[in-house]
């Protein structure tokens, strides 16, 4: 089982739309929780941190959290072609570790 | 803020050959710095964390004496990749992060090396 596990997609929505992008994590020990957006050929930008269970909102994305379930998503309200990228989850483990998953790319069509 | 530069940007050298990489935090002290591989349509793999003033700890599989890592300075890190051969091509990363582990990691904009 991987570490960090995200459908790698193409998550295609139209503009507009609410784009959902999921995540799930195995270390139970898990702590910290980011999401990235990767543009291609460029490098990952810090998006959203969440540290507790429930939502947080920052602008148009909403990151959920929940341990119990060890799942994390993220959602971007009102998606714009600008979006259009890969979204990297990265979870610190109990070992302090920076995992990231592998991506979901992300197209969104005007 | 939590800009990290990386230069440079982009590499094309023959083999054999020795490449340095630098990253810096421009405004922030990074007490850790993260050097990343990337290979096409992959997920960024960590080779190393560096600490200011102290050897660098590699990750497993990653050669040590090919990638060397110096950490001189709260606000600089170096990777050199020794004797780089085709198969070093790559995207090269490198993050930083202020204080404790629970924060949130700030990347540079990558270095693009292509080895002839």
């Amino acid at each position: 089982q991987k570490e960090v596990e995200q459908n790698s997609g193409p998550l295609s929505v139209p503009e507009g739309a609410i784009a959902s992008l999921n995540c799930t994590y195995s270390d139970r020990g898990s702590q910290s929780f980011f999401w990235y957006r990767q543009y291609s050929g460029k490098s990952p930008e810090l998006i959203m941190s969440i540290y507790s269970n429930g939502d947080k909102e920052d602008g148009r994305f909403t990151a959920q959290l929940n341990k119990a379930s060890q799942y994390v998503s993220l959602l971007i309200r009102d998606s714009q072609p600008s979006d259009s990228a890969t979204y990297l989850c990265a979870v610190r483990t109990g070992f302090q570790k920076l995992v990231f998953g592998t991506g979901t790319r992300l197209l969104v069509s005007p | 803020g939590a800009v990290v530069s990386q230069h440079p940007s982009w590499v094309i050298c023959k083999s054999g050959t020795s490449v340095k990489i630098e990253c810096r935090s421009l405004d922030f002290q990074a007490t850790t710095m993260f050097w990343y591989r990337q290979f096409p349509k992959q997920s960024l793999m960590l080779m190393a964390t560096s600490n200011e003033g102290s050897k660098a700890t590699y990750e497993q599989g990653v050669e040590k004496d090919k990638f060397l890592i110096n950490h001189a300075s709260l606000t600089l890190s170096t990777l050199t990749v020794t004797s780089a051969h085709p198969e070093d091509s790559s995207f090269y990363i490198c993050s930083a992060r202020q204080g404790p582990s629970n924060q949130p990691q700030h990347f540079g904009d990558g270095t693009r090396l292509s080895i002839l």
